[in-house]
């Protein structure tokens, strides 16, 4: 499989902690982007980063990347309840030009 | 409003019979996606199209037909060649080749072999 693989797989936190999601992944990638999905409906996108980026911030969203190490990581700062969603790293592929999905992290913010 | 209109919901189907789900984007984006979705596997890649009256495979295409004869509508038929139907269908778009590849996605349908 070319799925990328993303660490934990689920993650329960307090209100207003930080919450960190890692994400490898397997081919060289002209960019990654994580999205979000709320329980039983489609898929919103987040953020996006690009493979000569290392680090990208979208309001409470930070997210790095490590090309030699094939990873990057989410981090949601001061985390809320209504953050509780699944969380994917998709990374765009060279050669293929299509987004490879990873397994998702749960999260879980408890009010 | 602009964006992606999947139907039906919900659906369900005795085996052997062939579905269609239905999806639809107002987006005027020239590429659009099936994936799967399975408890604890992430999505996996059906067919997707770039243009109209072209479309390939993607990872699990097996048991499943596509058609895109319209740049706004890409439907999914699921036939009775696919071995373990039940699952949830997500179709995306995008701008198409040479941007972002950012997805656009419809809320779903939920597919029930009974």
């Amino acid at each position: 499989s070319q799925q990328g693989e993303e660490d934990p797989q689920a993650l329960s936190i307090q209100e207003g902690e930080n919450a960190t999601m890692n994400c490898s992944y397997k081919t060289s990638i002209n960019n990654l982007q994580w999205y979000r999905q709320n329980s039983g409906r489609g898929l919103v996108h987040l953020i996006l980063i690009r493979s000569n980026e290392r680090e990208k911030h979208s309001g409470r969203l930070r997210v790095t990347l490590d090309t030699s190490k094939k990873s990057s990581s989410l981090l949601i700062t001061a985390s809320r309840a209504a953050d509780t969603a699944s969380y994917f790293c998709a990374g765009l592929g060279g050669a293929t030009n299509k987004l490879i999905f990873g397994t998702g992290t749960l999260l879980a913010v408890q009010p | 409003d602009g964006g992606i209109t999947q139907s039906p919901k919900y659906l369900f189907r005795k085996e052997g019979q062939n579905v269609t789900l239905s999806c639809e984007q107002n987006l005027n984006h020239d590429a659009m996606y099936w994936y799967r979705q399975d408890p604890g596997q992430g999505l996996r890649l059906i067919y997707y199209s770039q243009i109209v009256n072209d479309f390939q495979k993607g990872d699990i295409a097996e048991g499943y037909s596509v058609s895109r004869e319209k740049k706004e509508s890409f439907p999914l038929t699921v036939t009775s060649a696919q071995k373990n139907p039940t699952a949830f269908y997500l179709c995306a778009s995008s701008m198409g080749q040479g941007n972002t590849g950012e997805l656009f996605f419809g809320e779903g349908s939920r597919l029930t072999v009974l």
